[in-house]
């Protein structure tokens, strides 16, 4: 049972532009969201949050949206740089501390 | 500030061998997870660590996988004996826990197992 689902498998977004990725999830018990940028070979480097109070955290080039009744989140780069091409995972969990539910990831390629 | 520190970064072994990771966490986080990321999925959690106590362990293959962080700080994860579908990429993270809420966890490079 896929609870968090990025449908997404692969964006490419030119240089300067939006990159808007998405992820879905359907456990109501998840309080806390999170973005995971990954290059090759290295780990998840963590990258911005949003609790379920509030619907929109912002941090320099990336704003995440959150939508609760649709269950529903949304990472947004402006612009869009090519050293942000790289795999994107969307992670919930239910309560601080709680392990992560991983999406399978989107490969953002950013094209000059 | 240093982060989540993991050996070794690559390792290939045959099935029915044993094999041990090691995992650093950074400094003063009192919560450890290992997780496994096999290719085109997200990290999965295999034990949780909350000091040196385990918190969740419910997805760990337990006749074959084990680890252990019996100072609060380090932990070691082993596999014994390893299988084919055991290939893939063993992640260490660490966050503050105790009670810090909301706090994101910080991973490692992470090892990569090859079975042949």
């Amino acid at each position: 049972d896929q609870q968090v689902k990025q449908n997404s498998p692969s964006l490419s977004v030119q240089e300067g532009r939006i990159s808007i990725l998405n992820c879905d999830y359907t456990n109501s018990m998840f309080d806390y969201f999170l973005w995971y940028k990954k290059y090759p070979a290295e780990g998840p480097t963590f990258l911005i949050s949003i609790s379920s109070i509030k619907d929109k955290n912002e941090d320099g080039r990336f704003t995440v949206f959150l939508n609760k009744s649709a269950k529903h989140l949304s990472l947004h780069i402006v612009p869009s740089q090519p050293g942000d091409s790289a795999v994107y995972f969307c992670a919930a969990t239910t309560g601080g501390g709680n392990k992560l539910t991983f999406g399978t990831g989107t490969q953002l390629k950013v094209e000059l | 500030e240093a982060g989540v520190a993991q050996s070794p970064r690559y390792k290939i072994i045959e099935k029915r061998q044993s094999v041990a990771f090691w995992c650093n966490p950074i400094s003063g986080h009192a919560t450890l997870y290992w997780y496994q990321q096999i290719l085109g999925q997200g990290p999965k959690l295999l034990i949780q660590f909350q000091n040196n106590g385990v918190v969740d362990d419910s997805q760990l293959p337990k006749d074959r996988f084990s680890a252990e962080r019996l100072k609060g700080v380090d932990s070691t994860l082993k596999i014994q004996p390893a299988k084919l579908e055991d290939s893939a990429v063993y992640l260490c993270a660490s966050s503050l826990g105790g009670g810090y809420s909301n706090q994101p966890q910080h991973f490692g490079d992470g090892t990569r197992l090859s079975i042949l």
